[in-house]
């Protein structure tokens, strides 16, 4: 009965390249949150996701960042142009229904050099 | 002022200690409440939901009170394998994001 699983685990990027992190939900999920971790501070909301459609991306920053669910396959948070500040830990979470406990994957630790 | 605000720590107790936590939070629509578990560089695991009645899960006792918008955790008899940051937690209304306070950090020590 596997967890929600991420990856990679680990990515490390130049400053300007692009960053792709892969999201699987639990089975039997199919609502999809991201979050961000940035170095000794709380996790914070970045989007949330049903198959196929981005229900709410309030905390998404405006430019250069992306997430998607498509009807086959992962969830995927896309760093397009990434800079020093995007270095955080990414964690996708997964629920049942909205509303419902939230189940977090392992994470991946990007960082930026 | 925070929506989510705790004591960040660390409390430092001997094993078998009794120890508490305290979180409020600002949203008084918020609508669900839950205490996660985070070890260092590790992702937040659900300890517990947190119910208006209370509830308690082995040495774990949680309590909501939503006149004061405050909500805690109770661990009895401390294991040094509790020792990690916990987080509080909060669903705002809406119910599709969590809100997280910054976490307590416990140390149990021999």
């Amino acid at each position: 009965n596997a967890g929600v699983m991420q990856n990679p685990r680990h990515l490390v990027r130049r400053r300007g390249q692009e960053a792709r992190l892969r999201c699987s939900p639990m089975k039997g999920h199919s609502h999809v949150y991201w979050y961000r971790q940035l170095p000794e501070e709380g996790l914070k909301f970045m989007v949330y996701l049903q198959k196929e459609n981005i229900i709410d991306e309030s905390g998404m920053p405006k430019e250069r960042f992306s997430a998607e669910f498509p009807k086959e396959g992962p969830s995927i948070l896309r760093i397009q142009q990434v800079v020093r500040g995007d270095s955080a830990a990414y964690f996708c979470a997964s629920s049942m229904e909205v509303g419902y406990e939230q189940y977090f994957g392992p994470g991946t630790r990007l960082t930026v050099t | 002022r925070k929506e989510v605000e705790q004591d960040p720590g660390p409390f430092n107790v001997p094993e078998g200690a009794t120890v508490a936590f305290n979180c409020t939070y600002s949203n008084s629509a918020s609508q669900s409440f839950f205490w996660y578990r985070q070890d260092c560089r590790k992702e937040p695991k659900l300890l517990m939901s947190v119910y208006s009645s209370g509830n308690e899960d082995g040495r774990f006792t949680a309590q909501l009170n939503r006149a004061s918008q405050y909500i805690s955790l109770l661990i009895r008899d401390s294991k040094l394998s509790d020792s990690a940051t916990y987080l509080c937690v909060v669903n705002q209304g809406g119910g599709n994001k969590l809100t997280f306070g910054t976490g307590t950090q416990l140390k149990v020590e021999l």
